[in-house]
Formats: C-alpha cells, sequence, structure tokens
C-alpha cells in the first residue's frame, strides 16, 4: 500500500486458497498480541487479537496462533479474497507501549 | 459514527516551518497515541497520552510537540527541529493505555 509496502516481505497467493502470515515477537514477557491490516493509504484495523494464556484464537476466517517457546505468532486467513489485500503486522504488549512489526504485504490474485 | 479524525491526509511544509497535525476522536477513551510510519518499518511511537493534561515521550519524540487539553484531541506539531519530517503520521486511541488501539486514517507530510 503506497511506500508503506516498499521492502517488506511479500506473500503472494490466489483466491480461495489459504494464507499464512507469521510475525516473530522478542519479548518473553509479552501477555497479549494484536493482529492488524493495513490498506493502501488508510490507518491500521484491528483484526484479532489474543492474550498469552492462550495458544488459539479463532475469528470469522481468520486465526491466530500463539507459540510461547518460540515467541512466534501466526495469522492464518481462510479462502482469502481480493479484499484481504494489504499489509498484516503485528503488536505485542511488553514493559510499557504496544511494539509493532514491521509488516507482510499480502498479495492476492483473482 | 465514533471514530477518529486525522486531518489533513496530506500536508506539505516549507523548511523552517512548524506544522500541526489534527487528531479528534470521538470515541471517548482516554488514551491517545502518535505514531511515525516509513517505508518498510514498523510504526514509532512519537507521544502519547494517557488522560486529559498529561503526555510522555516516546521512542522518537525529538522535534515534535503535543498538547492534551481535551479529551477528544491530541495535536502532534512538527517543529522546524525534525530534520527528516516526511512520513506518514498515524493518531491511535484506546480506552486506557496499552489496550487496543483505533487507529485514524493518517496524514502524510512532506517537504516542499
Amino acid at each position: 500500500g503506497e511506500s508503506v509496502g516498499l521492502h517488506l516481505p511479500t506473500l503472494s497467493v490466489q483466491e480461495g486458497d489459504n494464507s499464512i502470515i507469521n510475525c516473530a515477537y522478542s519479548n518473553s514477557a509479552s501477555d497479549y498480541f494484536i493482529w492488524y491490516k493495513q490498506e493502501s493509504g488508510k490507518g491500521p484495523q484491528f483484526i484479532i487479537d489474543i492474550r498469552s494464556n492462550m495458544d488459539k484464537r479463532q475469528g470469522q476466517r481468520v486465526t491466530v496462533l500463539l507459540n510461547k517457546t518460540v515467541k512466534h505468532l501466526s495469522l492464518q486467513i481462510a479462502a482469502t479474497q481480493p479484499g484481504d489485500s494489504a499489509v498484516y503486522f503485528c503488536a505485542e504488549r511488553g514493559y510499557s507501549t504496544l511494539t509493532f512489526g514491521k509488516g507482510t504485504m499480502l498479495l492476492v490474485s483473482p | 459514527d465514533g471514530g477518529i479524525t486525522q486531518s489533513p491526509k496530506y500536508l506539505f511544509r516549507k523548511e523552517g516551518q512548524n506544522v500541526t497535525l489534527s487528531c479528534e476522536q470521538n470515541l471517548n477513551h482516554d488514551a491517545m497515541y502518535w505514531y511515525r510510519q516509513d517505508p518498510g518499518q514498523g510504526l514509532r511511537l512519537i507521544y502519547y497520552s494517557q488522560i486529559v493534561n498529561d503526555f510522555q515521550k516516546g521512542d522518537i519524540a525529538e522535534g515534535y510537540s503535543v498538547s492534551r487539553e481535551k479529551k477528544e484531541s491530541f495535536p502532534l506539531t512538527v517543529t522546524s527541529a525534525q530534520k527528516n519530517p516526511t512520513a506518514f503520521y498515524l493518531c491511535a486511541s484506546s480506552t486506557g493505555f496499552n489496550q487496543p488501539q483505533h487507529f485514524g486514517d493518517g496524514t502524510r507530510l512532506s517537504i516542499l
């Protein structure tokens, strides 16, 4: 999306495929995690969140998985649609404010 | 509808000029935040405010200033001391500090 997406890892999928976007976080004390979606020229939108006492949470067409052992978070999008094309990034809540990852650009081809 | 409004969407600054970016929310949120977004980078926190008449520096506060005189409003001034101001600026708010943040649609600042 505009210049926000430059130099970001990119995942290209076909419409209807399932997409998996990954995020490695840094703070083992982080207790809360959020996935955001950012479309071109817009602000980030909340997608789904998960607390550290859970390892999986499902929403509508989205699932977040948390692996605290390796400090890894993933976002799974089922039956990906062209409207899902955007930059996706995770955020973790540690000792102070939220820390945001750099993001992954998802490109969905019809 | 409740939300966060940032204005203007595009802003141009001349060398040596201060400019102010507006952020208004009608979500009745206590906490508000300003972030800077550069290509290929994560959001970087400039300033945040947990409550009216109080604000704290974030990770990259140099060259910026804020005020929080009203709960609804958290304007950001980009001063002439900020030598590399070209970026996408995002304002956010949350019910409490470090709760999920709701974002505005940003202001893109460029240098003439």
